[in-house]
């Protein structure tokens, strides 16, 4: 296993349009985070996942966002009609609940532009 | 509310000189704290963390030590190089109604010159 992945690494979209961000954990990780990262900011957290479960969403995540992780294993994003304010790094990170003081790994995170 | 608060950059350093990027930090419970870096179009590796009061966390020279009393986790290095410039992130992670989360600071940038 070489880590988190993330598909795509980029993408441009026009204004209006959905687009659907994968993310797929380390293997034996349970635990599942997105994060939102805009140009000289820190990562700022969209959601969090333990198994299949969404167990907290930030109220940066709009009704435009939803993210799915149906079988516990890679997750989804998605951004409906997407706006020039969306553009940002979008990170995944993932983690184990079976191991104490465990940290999150990252991926290489998929950079979304609305033009 | 829970925050990390890091020294603005760019830090900007020559070969070898010592550096020390400041975070400080607020959190209602009991943090867990981490040094992560991230180099140009990558995403955010973890560097070194600290779990518990007066640990030190170190890795590939850089350490840092959790401050509880002055809340704080600065990271240092005692000689930087060139392949140290990247933009570091100081964190905090809170376990709160059974959900982990991290809070991030805004980063700092490091240029080191040859």
């Amino acid at each position: 296993d070489t880590g988190v992945s993330q598909d795509p690494r980029h993408k441009i979209t026009k204004r209006g349009q959905n687009v659907t961000f994968r993310c797929d954990p380390i293997s034996e990780h349970n635990r599942l985070y997105w994060y939102r990262q805009t140009l000289g900011q820190g990562p700022e957290f969209l959601t969090y996942f333990q198994n299949e479960a969404q167990l907290e969403k930030s109220r940066l995540l709009s009704d435009r966002f939803s993210a799915e992780r149906p079988k516990g294993s890679f997750s989804t994003l998605e951004i409906q009609r997407t706006e020039q304010g969306d553009s940002a790094m979008y990170l995944c990170a993932s983690s184990s609940s079976r191991q104490a003081n465990t940290e999150a790994f990252f991926g290489q995170g998929t950079r979304l532009t609305v033009v | 509310g829970d925050s990390v608060t890091q020294m603005e950059g760019p830090v900007t350093l020559s070969e070898e000189a010592f550096l020390t990027i400041n975070c400080t930090y607020t959190a209602t419970g009991y943090p867990s704290l981490f040094w992560y870096v991230q180099y140009p179009g990558e995403g955010l590796q973890l560097l070194l963390k600290a779990t518990k009061a007066d640990d030190k966390g170190s890795n590939k020279g850089f350490e840092a030590t959790y401050r509880k009393e002055t809340t704080s986790f600065h990271l240092e290095k005692g000689s930087v190089q060139v392949s140290d410039s990247a933009v570091y992130f100081c964190a905090l992670r809170l376990l709160t109604s059974g959900t982990y989360k991290y809070i991030f600071g805004t980063g700092t940038r490091l240029k080191v010159l040859a």
